[in-house]
């Protein structure tokens, strides 16, 4: 059983396109991750979401929208596609409260902007 | 605020040497550490974790142990194989995550 799936796995767009990734999670975690990992390697927190709300937002530009239908899920969803936005994204959750917060990986999807 | 700098790679060893890849950090209070290991095509797995002060952890025969007096926590495994070879991520939790650049570690049979 896949713990945190994510798809597509892979994602080839034009500039200026929207498209969405989708995320979910069957751990019944309460906290949900958006990372972006660039070419070389660099992981970097997107969004989290706890309980369908909005925790963190490391300045990323609003074209890129999370959305949490549940808690269970939560989409990428990217407006205006640019050159720069090309990389893989990861999705993770973890269970709310503490500090020892382990956090679990999907696949990734790796988006490809031309 | 809270960050992780870890040794920049790639690192290439043969098969059954020794394994180090530094990794200190700097936060406010009292974080807990990950090493998270990444195989290629694949999304990250947590290899082990200490959440506080001369906790060791340890899997697969990997070890790190969490020194608080001098902010690091050292990945070591004292005889590496081909199928080790992957990017590791050293990270940190407080308040939020946070993690290091990755180092990238191919090992030759």
């Amino acid at each position: 059983d896949t713990a945190v799936s994510q798809t597509p796995k892979y994602l080839v767009t034009q500039m200026g396109n929207d498209k969405s990734i989708k995320c979910e999670q069957n751990l019944g975690h309460d906290t949900m991750y958006w990372y972006k990992q660039d070419s070389k390697k660099f992981l970097k927190i997107m969004f989290s979401y706890n309980n369908k709300e909005l925790i963190i937002n490391e300045t990323v530009p609003n074209r890129f929208s999370p959305k949490s239908p549940d808690k269970a899920h939560l989409n990428l969803h990217i407006n205006s596609l640019e050159l720069g936005d090309s990389a893989v994204y990861f999705c993770a959750s973890s269970q709310a409260g503490g500090l020892a917060d382990t956090q679990y990986f999907g696949p990734g999807t790796r988006l490809t902007v031309l | 605020g809270n960050s992780v700098t870890q040794m920049e790679g790639p690192v290439t060893l043969s098969e059954e040497a020794f394994l180090t890849i530094n990794c200190t950090y700097t936060a406010t209070g009292y974080p807990s550490l990950f090493w998270y290991v990444q195989y290629p095509g694949e999304g990250l797995q947590l290899l082990l974790k200490a959440t506080k002060a001369d906790d060791k952890g340890s899997n697969k025969g990997f070890e790190a142990t969490y020194r608080k007096e001098t902010t690091s926590f050292h990945l070591e495994k004292g005889s590496v194989q081909v199928s080790d070879s992957a990017v590791y991520f050293c990270a940190q939790y407080n308040n939020d995550m946070r993690f290091g650049a990755g180092t990238r570690l191919t090992v030759k049979p």
